[in-house]
């Protein structure tokens, strides 16, 4: 039973334009979200999160998106740049306990 | 460095063999993970430490799988009587006393059970 799905494995965007990174949650009680950047041979490294008080959350080219009432949150990257091309992954707390990832969803910046 | 560090990054083993990985989390960090990636898959939750409480063990996939924190630090992953199924890159993180949990993670260990 996974909390934490990213339905899209992977996603090709073109430089320069948006790159949306979808993520869904089925547990009510997670209250702060994290997205990880992951490149092969190399652990995750965090990239930015967002507390269930808030609906968006900016840091740079990066915007976290909080849909409480869908479960739902996304990843803006915007513009797409060729060290974007990585694996994304989605993970939700309830700040007491572990975190839960989602399968990640690999994306791919086309030239 | 001060970052999380994992030995060895690369075990070959055969199958039926006994393996352990180590794990040194990020000095004064409280928290320590352990995740599993197996191919084409996500991170599979395995074993969460958090201070001096009982670690929550409920992502072990078997009783082939064991892991103990000496000290509050150093960590160490067994898996006893490795399976080919057990090849993956298990990963470990570490994450300070906060309230938002962001785990700082390690390269991993890729293990290879032929």
């Amino acid at each position: 039973d996974q909390q934490v799905k990213q339905n899209s494995p992977s996603l090709s965007v073109q430089e320069g334009r948006i790159s949306i990174l979808n993520c869904d949650y089925t547990n009510s009680m997670f209250d702060y979200f994290l997205w990880y950047k992951k490149y092969p041979a190399e652990g995750p490294t965090f990239l930015i999160s967002i507390s269930s008080i808030k609906d968006k959350n900016e840091d740079g080219r990066f915007t976290v998106f909080l849909n409480k009432s869908a479960k739902h949150l996304s990843l803006h990257i915007v513009p797409s740049q060729p060290g974007d091309s990585a694996v994304y992954f989605c993970a939700a707390s309830d700040r007491d306990d572990k975190i839960i990832f989602g399968k990640g969803t690999r994306l791919h910046i086309l030239p | 460095g001060a970052g999380v560090s994992q030995s060895p990054s690369n075990k070959v083993t055969e199958k039926g063999k006994d393996v352990e990985l180590r794990c040194d989390p990020i000095s004064g960090h409280t928290a320590l993970y352990w995740y599993r990636q197996s191919l084409g898959q996500g991170l599979e939750f395995l074993i969460y430490f958090q201070g001096n409480s009982a670690p929550d063990k409920s992502g072990l996939p078997s009783d082939r799988f064991s892991a103990e924190r000496t000290g509050g630090s150093v960590s160490t992953l067994t898996i006893q009587r490795t399976q080919q199924e057990d090849s993956a890159v298990y990963l470990c993180a570490s994450s300070p006393v906060n309230p938002y949990n962001e785990q700082f993670f390690g390269p991993g260990t890729r293990l290879t059970v032929l």
